[in-house]
């Protein structure tokens, strides 16, 4: 099974509104990592909080990990048209190298 | 600075035949990854490799599936007699040399979709 799942598997809201994603993993780690992927495209790197990080901003984006639960949320405030796209998030773990695992993610829809 | 690169970005094979799937990281990048993503999923790890080693291939198929990252040139995968599930978009990933243990972040390219016919 995944390591990560997030949680919906999908979202529509209309633009202006905030979406909220959640990840939960399974392992301890050493990172957490959200990612945006386009239709058919690669992936994007948006955001990346440390195990010992509660809480990290960046522009729109807010991420928050709870290692205790270990769940993570993505929330994009002010949402728009072109934050359409699937989300992901991948962990790191130890094992001292760079292997990243991936969940199974969340499509979000802006609407218009 | 280019970003990762893959190609080709769509490949058609028939039942048999071998796709070979290439990838060149970011400049200063010694650091690969492979991964796979099936229609509607996650990305799942193949395989890591440095320059002229493998480092980690516990995700990739025993059969039919190898890398490797040669000292001069791209990163290639090959899937030998490519069957239908192995359709599926092909990420490769790079990261420049890191300490032991360090985490960096990992730079994909966009990803080449495999159709087997």
């Amino acid at each position: 099974s995944q390591q990560g799942e997030e949680d919906p598997q999908a979202l529509s809201i209309q633009e202006g509104e905030n979406a909220t994603m959640n990840c939960s993993y399974k392992t301890s780690i050493n990172n957490l990592q959200w990612y945006r992927q386009n239709s058919g495209r690669g992936l994007v790197h948006l955001i990346l909080i440390r195990s010992n990080e509660r809480e990290k901003h960046s522009g729109r984006l807010r991420v928050t990990l709870d290692t205790s639960k270990k769940s993570s949320s993505l929330l994009i405030t002010a949402s728009r048209a072109a934050d359409t796209a699937s989300y992901f998030c991948a962990t790191w773990g130890p094992g001292g190298y760079q292997k990243v695992t991936f969940g199974t993610g969340t499509k979000l829809q802006v609407i218009p | 600075n280019a970003g990762v690169m893959q190609n080709p970005r769509h490949l058609v094979r028939r039942r048999g035949q071998e796709a070979r799937l290439r990838c060149s990281p970011m400049k200063g990048h010694s650091h690969v990854y492979w991964y796979r993503q099936l229609p509607e999923e996650g990305l799942k790890f193949m395989v890591y490799l440095q320059k002229e080693n493998i480092i980690d291939e516990s995700g990739m198929p025993k059969e039919r599936f190898s890398a490797e990252f040669p000292k001069e040139g791209p990163s290639i995968l090959r899937i030998q007699q490519v069957v239908r599930g192995d359709s599926a978009a092909y990420f490769c990933a790079s990261s420049p040399p890191s300490l032991a243990g360090a985490y960096n972040e990992q730079f994909f390219g966009p990803g080449t979709r495999l159709t087997v016919l």
